[in-house]
């Protein structure tokens, strides 16, 4: 199976613009999670998408948002970039009943 | 303070050695407890998965979990440089969801030939 696909792997923005960032999941999954990774906060969980709904949602502003289409794909949106939004972008997919998650290589993006 | 604390490294030692990662937590709400592994340029994948205490053995990988010191350790035997990589570990309260874990900030671990 293909693993975690995540598009595009690297991205350079401007402060006040607005990034949209894309992943696939592994093939039968249905759970699609996406994460911010930087060097001084580490591992934070954005929001987690089920059949096409929110179920969690981290402690993050509303300039981050997300959705999740029947084919289980996944995009997430930032509006208004700010330079701390620089950081590698995570989704990670599982299999509904499963513990074990699976993460894409990420999307670096650098905010100038 | 963060709840999940983790010393960043980096951490060398010779091929063979003992290696023992370390992280600690304040929220004595957490039950389930991870340890990812994280190469350059890759995605974390999961090596080890325990709840509450005790100790978990998987190949070279042993997993131990002390809650009553909030603490909690990754030991990897006969160390190879393929092992080299950022470690994170994970943990979450049993009344969360799985996708809301709380990392550490990862530890470097270099295992030179």
């Amino acid at each position: 199976k293909a693993g975690v696909t995540q598009t595009p792997r690297y991205l350079i923005k401007t402060r006040g613009q607005q990034v949209t960032l894309s992943c696939s999941p592994i093939s039968g999954h249905r759970s699609v999670s996406w994460y911010q990774q930087t060097p001084g906060q580490g591992l934070q969980f954005l929001f987690e998408y089920f059949s096409e709904t929110q179920r969690n949602k981290g402690n993050f502003p509303g300039r981050f948002s997300g959705r999740q289409f029947s084919n289980s794909r996944s995009e997430m949106n930032v509006s208004t970039l700010e330079l701390g939004d620089s950081a590698l972008y995570l989704c990670a997919s599982r299999p509904g009943t499963q513990e074990t998650q699976y993460f894409g290589p990420g999307t670096r993006l650098l905010v100038l | 303070q963060k709840e999940v604390e983790q010393d960043p490294g980096p951490l060398s030692v010779p091929e063979g050695a003992i290696v023992s990662l370390n992280c600690t937590y304040s929220n004595s709400a957490f039950q389930y407890f991870m340890w990812y592994r994280q190469y350059s340029r890759k995605g974390p994948e999961l090596l080890m998965y325990t709840y509450s205490s005790g100790n978990k053995e998987d190949g070279r990988f042993t997993a131990q979990v002390d809650k009553s010191s909030k603490y909690i350790s990754l030991f990897i035997r006969d160390s190879q440089p393929s092992d080299s990589a950022t470690y994170l570990c994970a943990m979450r309260p049993v009344n969360t969801g799985f996708q809301k874990l709380v990392f550490g900030t990862g530890t470097r671990l270099l295992v030179s030939p």
